[in-house]
């Protein structure tokens, strides 16, 4: 098992551009997630999803689209990139929502300038 | 809204000490877990809580879930070099459809060999 992949593992933006973060699992997860991790203000939810086809907003959704065609991958995707979006960002995976163990993948660093 | 809060934001320790550190909530739990974030890597469970005054054990970690449900603290005996990272609370209701994780901001320990 893989566990919990993602790619890539840097980025460099420029404000504006688009791009899509990938995220994939191998454990036949239900619940997806990804998470935003800034200095001193720990890791927050952007958007989650409970199964294939079914997607929701998390605590700090805008600028950031997400779908789920399939139980193994949970794209996100940033629109028209800006600074503010300078971060971290972690996918994570558990069996079902409400399951304590989620497994993170490793993170994206992403810079936009 | 709902508030977390976890102390202290860091901690520079000496290895051979023990580590104290604590969070706190507005809202009631079910469920109160502890996290560790190695540098440069994703989120790691470490001890997960059920029941009110609860006390678990994994090796040198301690933990325990507070009588009120609101608060837990983690305690760490005897530190080692490989204890430095961010430790992270995030309580959740296991069990219930609103289960996505609210992670406290976490505690960077440093520990000096």
């Amino acid at each position: 098992n893989a566990g919990v992949t993602q790619t890539p593992k840097f980025q460099v933006l420029k404000t504006g551009q688009s791009m899509t973060l990938q995220c994939a699992q191998d454990m036949n997860h239900e619940y997806m997630s990804w998470y935003r991790q800034d200095p001193g203000m720990g890791l927050r939810l952007i958007h989650y999803s409970v199964g294939a086809g079914i997607t929701d907003q998390g605590e700090v959704p805008n600028g950031y689209n997400v779908s789920r065609s399939t139980t193994e991958d949970f794209p996100l995707r940033l629109l028209s990139a800006a600074p503010s979006q300078t971060s971290v960002y972690f996918c994570a995976s558990s069996y079902r929502q409400g399951s304590f163990e989620q497994y993170f993948g490793p993170g994206t660093r992403l810079t936009v300038t | 809204g709902q508030q977390l809060n976890q102390s202290p934001q860091s901690m520079f320790i000496q290895e051979g000490e023990d580590v104290s550190m604590n969070c706190t909530s507005s809202s009631i739990f079910n469920t109160w877990l502890w996290y560790k974030q190695d540098p440069g890597e994703g989120p790691v469970l470490l001890i997960a809580l059920y029941k009110a005054g609860e006390l678990t054990s994994n090796g040198r970690l301690t933990a325990q879930f507070g009588i009120t449900r609101k608060d837990s603290f983690l305690n760490i005996s005897a530190s080692i070099p490989s204890d430095v990272g961010i430790y992270f609370c995030a309580p959740m209701n296991y069990g219930g459809s609103q289960g996505n994780l609210i992670f406290g901001k976490g505690t960077k320990l440093s520990v000096k060999p």
